[in-house]
């Protein structure tokens, strides 16, 4: 069964510092990756997008970073904000799967001042 | 464009009762999606059309789960009868074309008493 499996559940850090979020992935065959973040009693909303072939993708103070030989991605962010609190979700794709996606339990993150 | 549009965003209603969940995708989008998101589960997909027509309806829990799309800027989510375990994040996406990002709506609250 495919899986999608992020690390940690929940993460506080203050405001300022840097994190890395962690996401492994069984999906195989794999299309791309996408992160994405969800703010508290919202919709999830696209940070990066990754095909099999690209190892890093930047979108301001957030960068992913994909290693498809081991199924591994992360998502860092730099200089963290109070606004960056919410859950981040990694999202996996297959090939010829139309848009049948899985989740990520996603990662739950604080950033307190 | 004012993106997806969900309504209601809050619902209560009493177990046994029938629910019918509203969707307005992107214009010009391609793809609508149904997810369902709980503590416990995540993010699942529902349903997904295409062109107004159902492609894959396995997320679909069961029969008291139905969904349409009589037109390109309308999809509707019913459940009937509604049951305390159906209570979660009902939120509808669209895409423009397969494997394209998908945009999110802000969802709708169900709380099933």
């Amino acid at each position: 069964k495919n899986q999608v499996e992020q690390s940690p559940q929940s993460l506080i850090i203050l405001e300022g510092k840097n994190c890395t979020l962690q996401c492994n992935y069984t999906v195989s065959p794999f299309s791309n990756l996408r992160w994405y973040k969800q703010d508290t009693g919202r919709g999830p909303v696209s940070l990066t997008i990754m095909t099999f072939s690209e190892n890093t993708k930047s979108n301001g103070r957030y960068t992913a970073t994909l290693d498809a030989d081991t199924k591994q991605s992360s998502l860092h962010i730099t200089a963290s904000q109070l606004s960056d609190s919410a859950s981040y979700i990694c999202v996996v794709s297959a090939p010829n799967a139309g848009n049948m996606l899985t989740f990520g339990g996603g990662t739950r993150l604080m950033v307190k001042p | 464009d004012a993106g997806v549009i969900q309504s209601p965003r809050h619902e209560v209603t009493e177990m046994g009762q029938e629910v019918t969940l509203r969707c307005k995708p992107i214009s010009g989008h391609d793809y609508l999606f149904w997810y369902r998101q709980t503590m416990m589960r995540g993010l699942e997909l529902l349903i997904y059309f295409n062109n107004n027509v159902p492609i894959d309806d396995s997320g679909m829990p069961e029969d008291r789960f139905s969904a349409k799309m009589p037109n390109a800027s309308f999809s509707t989510l019913k459940i009937q009868p509604s049951e305390p375990r159906d209570s979660a994040v009902y939120f509808c996406a669209s895409t423009v074309s397969s494997g394209e990002t998908q945009y999110f709506g802000p969802g709708t609250r169900l709380l099933v008493l």
